[in-house]
């Protein structure tokens, strides 16, 4: 079954450190791997869209990775602001399919001053 | 603003009434997505057109859900006999042709069942 889990659940940080989110997928054969970020009561906005041969992509003080062998990827966030609070979520694109999309929970970061 | 546009933001209806939403894409995409999204969950993939075509519909949807897309522009998703279980975010979404290409999202209509 194609499944999307990312960890932690949830993570709190003071404002200024830097953090990074983890995703596991399933998904195989994969398209594209992408990150979204989701502001509470708002659509997702993509951060990042990496192809299964690409192995980083950034965005600004976002940064993307992706270990198509091991079938993880990672976003950190460097020096965070208290607007990076938001849900990440963790979006892989099967090769079968370009547009049904498997999307994980997402991980909610909490930036405190 | 030139973003995806979703109306109504909230609805709130009670059980067994029927609610249409409207969506109006990113003018030069072509290609339109709607999800529905529950608390501390992704998003969860519904119908998809391209152009006036609907191509795609999640086989997790009832039938109670039905979308259109009449002249290749703006969409509508209308529920019927509403449940509670239908209470959740409803989102849009669109993007250009081609492999890879962002889905941009609009910012959704909140749907509560009474």
């Amino acid at each position: 079954k194609n499944q999307v889990e990312q960890s932690p659940q949830s993570l709190i940080i003071l404002e200024g450190k830097n953090c990074t989110l983890q995703c596991n997928y399933t998904v195989s054969p994969f398209s594209n791997l992408r990150w979204y970020k989701q502001d509470t009561g708002r659509g997702p906005v993509s951060l990042t869209i990496m192809t299964f041969s690409e192995n980083t992509k950034s965005n600004g003080r976002y940064t993307a990775t992706l270990d198509a062998d091991t079938k993880q990827s990672s976003l950190h966030i460097t020096a965070s602001q208290l607007s990076d609070s938001a849900s990440y979520i963790c979006v892989v694109g099967p090769m079968d399919s370009n547009y049904q999309l498997i999307w994980g929970a997402g991980t909610k970061l909490i930036i405190k001053p | 603003d030139t973003g995806v546009s979703q109306n109504p933001r909230h609805k709130i209806t009670k059980r067994g009434q029927n609610v249409t939403f409207r969506c109006d894409p990113i003018s030069e995409h072509n290609r339109l997505y709607w999800y529905r999204q529950t608390l501390g969950q992704g998003p969860e993939f519904l119908t998809y057109f391209q152009n006036e075509a609907q191509l795609e519909k999640s086989r997790l949807l009832s039938d109670r859900f039905s979308a259109e897309r009449p002249k290749g522009s703006f969409s509508t998703l209308e529920i019927q006999r509403t449940e509670q279980g239908d209470s959740a975010m409803y989102l849009c979404a669109s993007s250009p042709r081609g492999p890879g290409q962002p889905q941009h999202f609009g910012d959704g209509t909140r749907l509560s069942i009474l």
